[in-house]
């Protein structure tokens, strides 16, 4: 069975740009999670959507926006970024969430200029 | 907001030797989950913790957590290089939420 995937795997944007991440879970798994990882402040939670609706959100500005299709591939955006978007975001899938063990994608590694 | 501490930050330690890594959590939970980190990479799901009392095994790592105390413990037995790493628990609440722990960069030393 695949892992899960995300694209593209780098990326460089200047401030005030927005960019779009995408990530394709596992087939079969409908809970998809976005974590952003930096070096200061650890993995943070982003968001779950799980059957195209966002179930839970964490304690991000509302610059950080996400989706889910009907095929559980989910997409995250931010928009007008600033130097301390730059991090790995993480995406994991899961067959529902909740109490499973989530499976990670490899990440995007974004850099804000 | 639930928080969750690991300790120590940094561990390194001798190849054959043992250790433990420690997970606090600050809020009532029964769901506790161990994660491996290599540099540039991914994290790898190592373990589930579901319940008070549950222990699990994979080859030279051991899980267990006390929701009582609010503790779990991955212990390393006879450590080997290939298990450096950096190693995170998470615990979620009710809502499906996930807290990381800081995380614990492990350096075994030959």
């Amino acid at each position: 069975k695949a892992g899960v995937t995300q694209t593209p795997r780098y990326l460089i944007k200047t401030r005030g740009q927005q960019v779009t991440l995408s990530c394709s879970p596992i087939s079969g798994h409908r809970s998809v999670s976005w974590y952003q990882q930096t070096p200061g402040q650890g993995l943070q939670f982003l968001f779950e959507y799980f059957s195209e609706t966002q179930r839970n959100k964490g304690n991000f500005p509302g610059r950080f926006s996400g989706r889910q299709f009907s095929n559980s591939r989910s997409e995250m955006n931010v928009s007008t970024l600033e130097l301390g978007d730059s991090a790995l975001y993480l995406c994991a899938s899961s067959v529902a969430g909740g109490s499973q063990a989530q499976y990670f994608g490899p990440g995007t590694r974004l850099t804000v200029l | 907001e639930l928080k969750v501490e690991q300790n120590p930050l940094f561990l390194s330690m001798q190849e054959g030797k043992n250790y433990t890594i420690y997970c606090n959590y600050s809020t009532t939970s029964d769901r506790l989950y161990w994660y491996r980190q290599d540099p540039g990479k991914s994290l790898e799901s190592l373990f589930v913790l579901l319940s008070n009392g549950a222990v699990k095994q994979e080859g030279r790592l051991m899980a267990s957590l006390d929701t009582k105390a609010r503790l779990s413990t991955l212990h390393i037995t006879a450590a080997v290089h290939d298990l450096s790493a950096t190693y995170f628990c998470a615990v979620s609440n009710t809502g499906n939420q996930f807290y990381f722990g800081t995380g614990t960069s492990l350096t075994v030393i030959p």
